[in-house]
């Protein structure tokens, strides 16, 4: 099974708001990671979780906040969004983080701020 | 800033042809390289890893690595309307925590 679950789908919210993306895996992997994916652009790295650690951050404003509550869980928390941040997020896992590790990646969740 | 280059196309082929598509990255570091699909709307797919230089078949594809220059591609035989999707070529970042530095991707169309 390699199967990453995202949840939700679907997410409008307005600048104020403050909501949460769920990303879940049950397939023991240690690495987890957050993608975001703007139209007809690649995905571009934002954060890697390994074993639960926050490993890489890729400069991404702090009105997105990763969370890694356990090895199967991984959140992110957003909060004073801009039109801009529009955009597909991907969630992906990997067994360990190493070198030669695949990725898999869950559905995305499609956000759009208002 | 490690890159990763694809031809954005779109690469048109008819059905049952062969489509090759090609890719090329900065980081000689890079172990790994993988190919993924992604449909309009939808998720990356994985398609295809390949590690060491050489040719690596499953199926229908076929990876193809040369370390040396710096290229990975992918040759699709047999293809099929329901392969039109875009291509995305990755290299493991060594200076991301092994993340995926993702080519622009290549859009692929099989007519029938």
């Amino acid at each position: 099974d390699t199967e990453v679950t995202q949840t939700p789908k679907h997410l409008v919210m307005g600048m104020t708001n403050k909501k949460s993306l769920k990303c879940e895996q049950h397939m023991g992997h240690r690495a987890m990671y957050w993608y975001k994916q703007k139209a007809k652009k690649p995905p571009e790295l934002m954060f890697v979780y390994s074993y639960e650690k926050l490993s890489i951050n890729e400069s991404v404003p702090s009105r997105f906040s990763p969370e890694c509550p356990n090895s199967s869980l991984l959140n992110l928390h957003l909060h004073a969004l801009q039109p801009e941040d529009s955009a597909l997020y991907l969630c992906a896992s990997s067994p360990t983080g190493g070198p030669t590790d695949t990725q898999y990646f869950g559905p995305g969740t499609r956000l759009t701020v208002l | 800033q490690k890159e990763v280059e694809q031809n954005s196309g779109p690469l048109s082929v008819p059905e049952g042809a062969i489509a090759s598509l090609n890719c090329t990255y900065s980081d000689r570091v890079s172990q790994s390289f993988f190919w993924y699909r992604q449909y309009s709307g939808k998720s990356p797919e994985l398609i295809m890893s390949i590690y060491s230089n050489g040719d690596k078949e499953d199926g229908r594809f076929t990876a193809q690595l040369n370390k040396a220059s710096q290229y990975v591609s992918l040759l699709i035989r047999d293809s099929q309307p329901s392969d039109s999707a875009t291509y995305l070529c990755a290299a493991e970042g060594s200076n991301s925590g092994y993340a995926l530095n993702f080519g622009k991707g290549t859009s692929l169309l099989v007519t029938p």
